[in-house]
């Protein structure tokens, strides 16, 4: 169990065009969904996170204008990138949370499972 | 935000246990510790996470010291596909709330040998 997937897995694009990544939970319902982004031999940045039903909550830095995240389900989540450039190349990677409701007795923790990966192009 | 210190690299003959440490000298009360993997060009890989116990499972163990301030992440028998950056990330924000996130910082390339 626990499968994230993410489609495309490639996508080239050229300059000035928007690209939407979706980001899916297979087999749980993910009330929150989380956006990074992978640099060449760097690693994971947490772009926004977004709880269904509810606007995203963007990373200092991050422009919530440029990438538009959509979480329409529990589901499913979309990353439009929107008039991109070369330097929005990049791996991008969501991620859902299965939460644990809390207990007497312990602190609450969350399964957070990724997706594949989304290598964008922009030429 | 508790923040983690990993080696930078580390290597393993094939077939003998890894031991990855990772600090977290700042880490809260209600933190939890998690461990991830991430094979080159692939999503991260969820291994193993735990609060003050130490934890097993069916890829590796973790043994978190009691001041929880350090653990380790054991793989008893390391093989080539183990080969990866692993991540010890503490998850910070409000215990329950919608801020609770994982940080990654950049983790160690463990390197397996035939």
């Amino acid at each position: 169990g626990a499968v994230v997937s993410q489609h495309p897995s490639r996508v080239i694009c050229k300059s000035g065009t928007s690209v939407k990544i979706e980001c899916r939970s297979l087999d749980f319902q993910a009330t929150t969904m989380f956006w990074y982004r992978q640099f060449p031999k760097q690693s994971l940045m947490l772009m926004a996170t977004s709880n269904e039903g509810s606007k995203a909550t963007y990373e200092q830095g991050v422009e919530k204008d440029k990438f538009l995240i959509n979480h329409a389900s529990l589901t499913l989540s979309t990353l439009t990138v929107t008039s991109a450039h070369p330097e929005d190349s990049s791996f991008y990677i969501c991620s859902a949370r299965r939460g644990r409701l809390p207990s007497l007795r312990l602190t609450q923790y969350y399964e957070q499972y990724f997706g594949p990966g989304t290598r964008l192009t922009v030429t | 935000d508790a923040k983690t210190t990993q080696p930078t690299s580390m290597d393993c003959a094939e077939g003998r246990a890894a031991n990855l440490p990772c600090n977290h000298s700042t880490i809260s009360g209600n933190e939890y510790v998690y461990w991830y993997r991430q094979i080159h060009s692939q999503g991260p890989q969820y291994i193993i996470h735990g609060l003050k116990n130490n934890e097993t499972n069916e890829m590796a163990s973790l043994i978190i010291t009691e001041d929880r301030k350090s653990s380790t992440l054991i793989l008893p028998h390391a093989t080539l596909r183990d080969t990866a950056v692993y991540y010890c990330i503490v998850g910070h924000g409000e215990s329950g709330g919608s801020n609770y996130k994982l940080t990654f910082g950049k983790g160690t390339l463990l390197t397996v040998n035939p």
